[in-house]
């Protein structure tokens, strides 16, 4: 099966400069990589995703790269704000495949101090 | 505007106690999920369904099981609670393909 490894498990960044989460997969048949947010008390919400045919998306200050041949994938965020304060966690799994589970990533606490 | 709803927001039960979890989704996804979520652990998958009255296990079902009645909800139920398995449960929901993937605002279960 699908195993994902995310690193690191904690981030603090000052407000303003960058943070850059990273996961590897291990099964080379998932196609679809989404990054969830977490924020306290609440349901982890999607926040952006890849396909594999794609090499990089942007919206805003969220950035998310993937390297197919490497099997990994990463979550930019630019000027960070604290609002952006939260658990981060990356995913894949084989989209069109009935019975697909996602595999999560362990999670990343990111802390943005003002 | 809330499309995935598990019953309870905080739970607390005895030790022993048989313990139903459930969730709702209105959005006629076939598959759905349950998760815990421990500190450093991550979510980690107990049981999963892709159609009525179908279940996979997950990564960690001992001591869980889940039933599958109708197409909008899946149940979760601890046989007989342990204090092991005070943590907080997220549902989730997706489409056949995956698309579509939605938790459920989750319950934190407090066993004493």
């Amino acid at each position: 099966g699908e195993n994902v490894e995310q690193h690191p498990s904690t981030l603090s960044v000052q407000e303003g400069d960058s943070a850059v989460i990273k996961c590897t997969y291990s099964d080379s048949a998932s196609n679809y990589f989404p990054w969830y947010k977490q924020e306290l008390g609440k349901r982890p919400q999607l926040i952006i995703d890849i396909r594999s045919n794609v090499g990089e998306k942007k919206d805003q200050r969220i950035a998310v790269t993937l390297n197919k041949t490497a099997k990994h994938f990463s979550l930019h965020i630019t000027e960070t704000q604290p609002e952006d304060s939260a658990v981060y966690f990356c995913a894949a799994t084989r989209l069109g495949w009935t019975g697909n589970q996602f595999y999560f990533g362990t999670g990343t606490s990111l802390t943005v101090i003002p | 505007d809330v499309k995935v709803t598990q019953s309870s927001r905080y739970l607390v039960k005895r030790t022993g106690e048989k313990v139903f979890l459930e969730c709702v989704q209105d959005m006629d996804h076939e598959n759905m999920f349950w998760y815990r979520q421990d500190p450093g652990l991550g979510l980690r998958l107990i049981y999963f369904s892709y159609d009525v009255k179908m279940k996979e296990k997950g990564d960690i079902p001992e001591g869980y099981s889940v039933s599958r009645e109708k197409k909008e909800r899946f149940s979760l139920i601890l046989e007989s609670a342990s204090t092991n398995q005070t943590s907080m449960y997220l549902c989730a929901s997706s489409l056949r393909e995956g698309v579509g993937y939605t938790f459920g605002s989750g319950t934190r279960l407090t066993v004493v």
